[in-house]
Order: structure tokens, then C-alpha cells, then sequence
């Protein structure tokens, strides 16, 4: 089983700052990597897919990148709305896994 | 619209049984995957089961591999998961999600609870 690992647990960023999100695979996914984005009481939503495609209405300021091991979620400018909790998901190997996810909290 | 709407969950006592289904709505079901998610109290996502599109083949996390099933019904545009043998560690919220392309789940329902408890 591939397991994923996410870093920083919990990450602090001011309004307009970058926040920058890092996921990390046991072994190679190749690109097959998905950013999940859970708000407080709501189902998750897909924000990347491929490791670097926005997900249908996902806005501009989301960006993924990396391959193989190393995973980066970068949020450009941060928005009061964006305060969530932030899932990686490989779907490269059965089983699929997760990460334990990043909550990202207003500074 | 794609819509995907859970229903099964309830109270139950360790070593029973419960079926979830969910009902799928706005898009072509039997061309897509569909996965079970769940998520327990103040926890994170945890993935559970996945089908194709036809019904073969099936996958499921070695958590509930021999106690959960995945099942679908094309015809009804519903995927199932019957679940025996409940533990209290599979208390939880239960996802289903629609996958697309290699596999990321690009809709999600709003899940339904799952209690096991004596």
C-alpha cells in the first residue's frame, strides 16, 4: 500500500499571502494525484486531477505541480473562503490512499 | 445537473449488517466508476471501495475486504455497499463519488452516517 504524507499539518497564512501545500508518496504515482478541498461540514471537492489540471470552476489562484514522489498545492492569494482542510489522493495503485490531510487556517 | 444522493445509513450494533445505496442522476452512470469514501468523527478521508462502469472489477480497501461488497445496478443508475459483520471502528460518514478519467472522484454526495455502537 502506497501511503501518502502530507505536510504541515496545520498551516497559518494572512489574506493575499501564498500558501503552499506539500504531499508526499511512499513510492512513484506517476502523475496520478488528486487535491481535494473539504470546507467544515461539507463533502469534498475536487481541485486538481494529473497532479497539475484545475478541476471544472476551480479558480486560477489553485495550482498543482510534481510527479512521482513529491506533490506541491500552491493557493496564490489566500481567501477567506479557501479556510478548509486539504486532501492528496493517489489513484495510480489499488489500494487508493490518502493523506491525512493540511488544515489551512486564517493567520 | 450531476447529483448524487446517499441513503442506508443508520444505528447499528456491532456484528450487524446495513446497505447504503446511492442514487445517480445527470450524467451517463454505467460509463463511470463510482467509490465509496468514508470519513470517521474528526478524521480524515479514507478511501473504501470502487467499481467500474460495467461492474467488473471491483476493488476494496484490505479494512473491509471478505465484510464489505460494492455492487451496482445500471439500470437504476444506483451503486451499492452492503456491509456485514460492522465493527465500531466503521463508524463513520459514507461518501459516494463518481470518478472520472484514471480515477480522481470529481463529484461527491453529501454522505450519510453510519453508527455502530452497543
Amino acid at each position: 500500500e502506497i501511503v501518502m504524507t502530507q505536510s504541515p499539518v496545520t498551516l497559518s497564512v494572512s489574506p493575499g499571502e501564498r500558501a503552499t501545500l506539500s504531499c508526499r508518496a511512499s513510492q512513484s504515482v506517476s502523475a496520478s494525484l488528486a487535491w481535494y478541498q473539504q470546507s467544515p461540514g461539507q463533502a469534498p471537492r475536487l481541485l486538481i486531477y494529473g497532479a497539475s489540471t484545475r478541476a471544472t470552476d476551480i479558480p486560477a489562484r489553485f495550482s498543482g505541480s510534481g510527479s512521482g514522489t513529491e506533490f506541491t498545492l500552491t493557493i496564490s492569494s489566500l481567501q477567506s473562503e479557501d479556510i478548509a482542510v486539504y486532501y492528496c489522493q493517489q489513484y495510480n495503485t489499488w489500494p487508493r490512499s490518502f493523506g491525512q490531510g493540511t488544515k489551512l487556517e486564517i493567520k | 445537473e450531476v447529483q448524487l444522493e446517499e441513503s442506508g445509513g443508520g444505528f447499528v450494533q456491532p456484528g450487524g449488517s446495513l446497505r447504503l445505496s446511492c442514487a445517480a442522476s445527470g450524467f451517463s452512470f454505467r460509463s463511470y466508476a463510482m467509490s465509496w469514501v468514508r470519513q470517521a468523527p474528526g478524521k480524515g478521508l479514507e478511501w473504501v471501495s470502487t467499481i467500474s462502469g460495467s461492474g467488473d472489477p471491483a476493488y476494496s480497501a484490505d479494512s473491509v475486504k471478505g465484510r464489505f461488497t460494492i455492487s451496482r445496478d445500471n439500470s437504476r443508475s444506483t451503486v451499492y455497499l452492503e456491509m456485514h459483520s460492522l465493527r465500531d471502528d466503521d463508524t463513520a460518514v459514507y461518501y459516494c463519488a463518481k470518478d472520472f478519467g484514471r480515477g480522481a472522484s470529481n463529484y461527491w454526495g453529501q454522505g450519510t452516517q453510519v453508527t455502530v455502537s452497543s
